[in-house]
């Protein structure tokens, strides 16, 4: 089975703190997700990479970068945590046109 | 992004089938429909996909309308373990993109 692992289940961190988010996928897949799911807004995409060093902006990049130096990790980047960046973050991978295999997700608290 | 449309929720008694709709009127040719479901406090899990046939697995089945414009993931037996947050999408065939929805909240009876 496909795992998808994310570096912390919960993560507290004060504001203007950089906050490094650490995703790895263990079945060679070359697309690789950062999603935050907000109550009421549902999963909204943040960055997505399709190659290793490479990456695209999502639907709410502002804020946020990413990191893909190897093919199996996806870093995702808090420049200066704010508090309105506290939420669900969920990695995930996909190989081709199949479907994504999720992470189970790390809590943010920005305080 | 083409969208989909899906009722806010739905409930089913236990061992009974579970038909969930999804509406996507502006579908384009090279959409696939995909559904995924999220149970509480773990990320959203795979269920089915299909482009153009109906199809089968495990774990459901997906029934495509012929012109594309909706389609029906059916649950054969609903237990309580399917309760969960059904969502419908439709992916952008370029690096497999998804768009979620506020998808369907399936509650489960026994």
């Amino acid at each position: 089975d496909v795992k998808v692992t994310q570096s912390s289940r919960y993560l507290v961190k004060r504001t203007g703190e950089k906050v490094f988010l650490e995703c790895v996928q263990d079945m060679d897949h070359e697309n690789m997700f950062w999603y935050r799911q907000d109550p009421g807004l549902g999963l909204r995409l943040i960055y997505f990479s399709y190659d290793v060093k490479m990456k695209e902006k999502g639907d709410i990049p502002e804020g946020y970068s990413v990191s893909r130096e190897k093919k199996e990790r996806f870093s995702l980047i808090l420049e200066s945590a704010s508090t309105n960046q506290t939420s669900m973050y969920l990695c995930a991978s996909s190989y081709g046109v199949q479907p994504q295999h999720f992470g189970d997700g790390t809590r943010l608290s920005i305080l | 992004d083409a969208k989909t449309t899906q009722p806010n929720s739905m409930e089913s008694n236990e061992e009974e089938p579970v038909h969930l709709p999804c509406n996507h009127s502006t579908i384009s040719g090279t959409d696939y429909i995909h559904w995924y479901r999220q149970l509480p406090s773990q990320g959203p899990e795979y269920v089915i996909h299909g482009l153009t046939s109906n199809v089968n697995n495990r774990m459901a089945s997906l029934a495509i309308a012929e012109d594309r414009k909706s389609s029906t993931l059916i649950l054969h037996r609903a237990t309580l373990r399917d309760a969960a947050v059904y969502y419908c999408i439709l992916s952008v065939r370029y690096g497999n993109k998804l768009v979620f929805g506020a998808g369907t909240i399936l509650r489960v009876k026994s």
